[in-house]
């Protein structure tokens, strides 16, 4: 079993809709988290992260963290194609050699169609 | 305002021929990384570094090596090159304010035959 769990989809969803994007773990010492999109044949780009457990809200997107479930999700309201894209969870524990060492998960590939 | 950007773009190479990535970052960061991103593998960690002339393994460092000479640049080198490691590399970077956001390149796509 892999320490990150993510569907690969391809999810597919009308433009407009709620969109939930999710990520299980198996490691208690994650605190961060953290969710990336990454567009085709392009790096990936970090959208949010967040300490611990709650949620964290950035214009359309809402990250959420249940750390007694090992639960991890993005929320895009309003979803629009331009959404379209692949989107990486990647968790990290506390510094290991003065950095973080994010695992990253295999990525959720969403499709907003119009 | 280039961010992270990696040289080359693309590459094919013979088994056993060596050749070196390059990344290059313009924000004084003083992390950088190199992944490796293979279908159904998501990204995993090759070697990083802390600050210029440190480095360090991550998960996957076999058939790697790495220098980071200048704080700006961090150099993947493969020395007898496998089919293998044909898949896309990334670099990336980040500063000591915010370690956790890293800034990625737009990848090397890199075959070997």
């Amino acid at each position: 079993q892999k320490e990150v769990e993510q569907d690969p989809g391809p999810l597919s969803v009308p433009e407009g809709a709620i969109v939930s994007l999710n990520c299980t773990y198996s490691n208690s010492a994650f605190q961060y988290f953290m969710w990336y999109r990454q567009y085709s044949r392009k790096g990936p780009e970090l959208l949010m992260y967040t300490y611990s457990s709650g949620n964290k809200e950035d214009g359309r997107f809402t990250a959420q963290v249940d750390k007694s479930s090992k639960y991890i999700s993005l929320f895009i309201r309003d979803s629009q194609p331009s959404d379209s894209a692949t989107y990486l969870c990647a968790m990290s524990g506390e510094p290991s050699g003065g950095s973080y060492i994010p695992t990253f998960g295999r990525g959720t590939s969403l499709i907003v169609h119009p | 305002n280039a961010g992270v950007t990696q040289t080359p773009k693309f590459r094919v190479l013979k088994t056993g021929q060596s050749m070196t990535l390059l990344c290059a970052q313009d924000m004084n960061h003083e992390y950088m990384y190199w992944y490796r991103q293979d279908p159904g593998m998501g990204l995993r960690l090759i070697h990083y570094s802390v600050g210029e002339g440190t480095t360090a393994k991550g998960e996957v460092p076999d058939g790697y090596n790495v220098s980071r000479l200048k704080k700006q640049n961090f150099l993947l080198g493969l020395e007898s090159a496998a089919p293998s490691q044909t898949s896309v590399y990334f670099c990336a970077s980040s500063s000591s304010r915010d370690r956790m956001a890293q800034h990625f390149g737009d990848g090397t796509r890199l075959s070997i035959l």
